[in-house]
């Protein structure tokens, strides 16, 4: 079973700041991993896909980059809207599906 | 707009059974893989089954292999969760979701349906 570890668990950040998420793999992964969101009370939301690529809809202000075993999700300039949980998702060797336990971006 | 909608949750003793549906819209729902993942209130995500289109074949988490099992009725676009020999740990929102492996670009979960267990 691969193994996907966030860090950090809590991350305080300014609105209007920026935010920098890791996640890392016990193997590699090579691309095949997507990033969400979940907000309070609502199902998870596909940020980032295949490590780098937005999916439709998300802002520009989203990015993934990342290969192998390690891989950053980075929020440049944080809106209210962003502050969220988000995990990290691999699909390159399962079952099982795998997530990392989560990155809570709050408001500093 | 791609569409799944979970029902069937509830309050169920340990040892008891419950199934859980999801109902699919607006999307071809007999061409893709079908999956349940979970997720204990305040906790992280943690996969629990997956299925294929015509329900062939069947995959299950560690944690719930032997007591649930997952199911599609493709002419009514429905995925089911069956769930038997429930335990306290299986206290969660159950999601319902598309393409976590395959294309995933079109990703897409349920609104969830809350299972809970009492003793």
């Amino acid at each position: 079973e691969i193994v996907m570890t966030q860090s950090p668990a809590t991350l305080s950040v300014s609105p209007g700041e920026r935010a920098t998420l890791s996640c890392r793999a016990s193997e590699s992964v090579r691309s095949d991993l997507a990033w969400y969101q979940q907000k309070p009370g609502q199902a998870p939301r596909l940020l980032i896909y295949d490590a780098s690529t937005r999916a439709t809809g998300v802002p520009a202000r989203f990015s993934g980059s990342g290969s192998g075993t390690e891989f950053t999700l980075s929020i440049s300039r944080l809106q209210s809207e962003d502050f969220a949980v988000y995990y990290c998702q691999q699909y390159n060797n399962w079952p099982p599906v795998t997530f990392g336990g989560g990155t809570n971006v709050e408001i500093k | 707009q791609v569409q799944l909608v979970e029902s069937g949750g509830g309050v169920v003793q340990a040892g008891g059974s419950l199934r859980l549906s999801c109902a699919a819209s607006t999307f071809a729902f007999s061409s893709y893989a079908m999956y349940w993942v979970r997720q204990v209130s305040g906790k992280g995500l943690e996969w629990v089954a997956f299925i294929d289109q015509d329900g062939s074949s069947e995959y299950y988490a560690d944690s719930v292999k032997g007591r649930f099992t997952t199911s599609r009725d493709n002419s009514r676009k429905t995925l089911y969760l069956q769930l038997n020999s429930l335990r306290l740990e299986d206290t969660a929102v159950y999601y319902c979701a598309k393409d976590l492996t395959v294309a995933v670009a079109g990703a897409v979960w349920g609104q969830g349906s809350l299972v809970t267990v009492s003793s």
